[in-house]
């Protein structure tokens, strides 16, 4: 089955730093990877995503880059700010779900 | 925005006994997912619907059961609960199923087995 390993599993940043996740994914079936931030004791929030047939998306602050050859791809937070530290978790989607990578703990120094 | 609505937000339930986890999906979304979220643990997939049909199923242990009604809410029931059962349960929803499309989920049910 799918199973996606996400790196770091904690990182730590001084703000205005930027911050970069890698995650690998194992299925190529695989074509639609999503970021979700997660504060704890709330829910998964969607703050980016992207489809398999592009390699790269940005959002203000957030780009995620995908490299569908080497099953890769990336969450870069640039200008990091503390309000910014949570738990980021990667995904990969397979037909009717998602598998998650174990998450990165993410934490900006003021 | 309408979000998706899961009750109750805490429950907390002896071992042995049942619990029935409600979510309401998104106006207009079809499919409905269920996900367990253990204390630093990514959310584990259980079980989804698309369009009231069982479409996919993870790691649900047998004493868990799920369905999605004609409005599309889904219940979650677990039975014999046991105390590693006790996590957050998230529902989110999505529009088309089939994979590839946003999910969006609820603020979850945190169940506490004693």
């Amino acid at each position: 089955g799918e199973n996606v390993e996400q790196h770091p599993s904690t990182l730590s940043v001084q703000e205005g730093d930027s911050a970069v996740i890698k995650c690998t994914y194992s299925d190529s079936a695989s074509n639609y990877f999503p970021w979700y931030k997660q504060e704890l004791g709330k829910r998964p929030q969607l703050i980016i995503d992207i489809r398999s047939n592009v390699g790269e998306k940005k959002d203000q602050r957030i780009a995620v880059t995908l490299n569908k050859t080497a099953k890769h791809f990336s969450l870069h937070i640039t200008e990091t700010q503390p309000e910014d530290s949570a738990v980021y978790f990667c995904a990969a989607s397979l037909p009717d779900k998602l598998i998650f990578g174990t998450g990165t703990r993410l934490q900006v120094f003021p | 925005a309408a979000g998706v609505i899961q009750s109750p937000r805490h429950l907390i339930k002896e071992k042995r006994e049942t619990a029935t986890l409600k979510c309401y999906p998104i106006p207009r979304h079809d499919t409905v997912y269920w996900y367990q979220q253990g204390p630093g643990q990514d959310p584990q997939f259980l079980i989804s619907f698309y369009e009231k049909m069982q479409s996919d199923k993870g790691s649900i242990p047998d004493r868990f059961s799920a369905q999605q009604f004609s409005d599309y809410h889904s219940e979650l029931n677990m039975s014999s609960l046991e105390l590693g059962d006790s996590a957050l349960y998230f529902c989110a929803s999505s529009v088309q199923g089939r994979g590839g499309y946003e999910q969006y989920f609820g603020p979850g049910t945190r169940l506490t087995v004693t």
